[in-house]
């Protein structure tokens, strides 16, 4: 069972449109982290929010915290086939500073 | 800089036989983290190191996996004997601290066993 579930797992759309990637969880976060991934490579970290309720913006990217620091989500604008990859959602709990990652969400952005 | 670098970048063994993978993570970084990839369980954690000492192994999956870090630019990741379900990507990484910090990966050991 896993601790985060990200949703949808899969995403293929046309370049210009819009998208919402989510990361849900019961449990509580001292901080949640976003990466990308792409084929043959390690993920590399997008942002950290770490305040319930925090909005970061990272050029046509928005990520929000929960306000309970239990869920987070990832809303692309105008996607562009190079925003194609695997995006994890990873959370970091305070009783054990593990970082924990979500399932991830493939998304294929057509051009 | 060097990032975090994984050897060996590809590895196809025979079931039964002992696979090491290498790592050698940033310079300065005090945190060492292994983690394997699979379609079926995503990005899970396996061992952490901090300042060369190993502090939560409970992701190892079972005896057969053994993690060591001698000193603070190396670290080896054991699967001996090697089983076809341990085909996977091993990634290494690293971080400055523990909490709240950006973790940097390799580009990851690419294991099948067939």
């Amino acid at each position: 069972t896993q601790l985060l579930e990200q949703s949808p797992q899969f995403l293929s759309i046309q370049e210009g449109e819009n998208l919402t990637v989510y990361c849900n969880s019961s449990s509580v976060f001292s901080s949640l982290q976003w990466y990308r991934q792409e084929p043959g490579e390690g993920p590399v970290l997008l942002v950290t929010v770490v305040t319930g309720g925090e909005v970061k913006k990272l050029k046509r990217l928005t990520f929000q915290f929960g306000d309970a620091r239990k869920d987070s989500s990832l809303h692309i604008t105008a996607a562009q086939p190079g925003d194609t990859g695997l995006y994890l959602c990873a959370g970091l709990m305070d009783s054990s500073y593990k970082l924990i990652f979500g399932s991830g969400t493939r998304l294929l952005v057509r051009p | 800089d060097a990032g975090v670098i994984q050897s060996p970048r590809h590895e196809v063994t025979e079931m039964g036989q002992e696979v090491t993978l290498r790592c050698k993570p940033i310079s300065g970084h005090d945190y060492l983290f292994w983690y394997r990839q699979t379609m079926m369980r995503g990005l899970e954690l396996l061992i952490y190191f901090n300042n060369n000492v190993p502090i939560d192994d409970s992701g190892m999956p079972e005896d057969r996996f053994s993690a060591k870090m001698p000193n603070a630019s190396f670290s080896t990741l054991k699967i001996q004997p090697s089983e076809p379900r341990d085909s996977a990507v091993y990634f290494c990484a690293s971080s400055p601290r523990l909490a709240g910090n950006t973790i940097y990966f390799g580009e990851g050991s690419w294991l099948t066993v067939v």
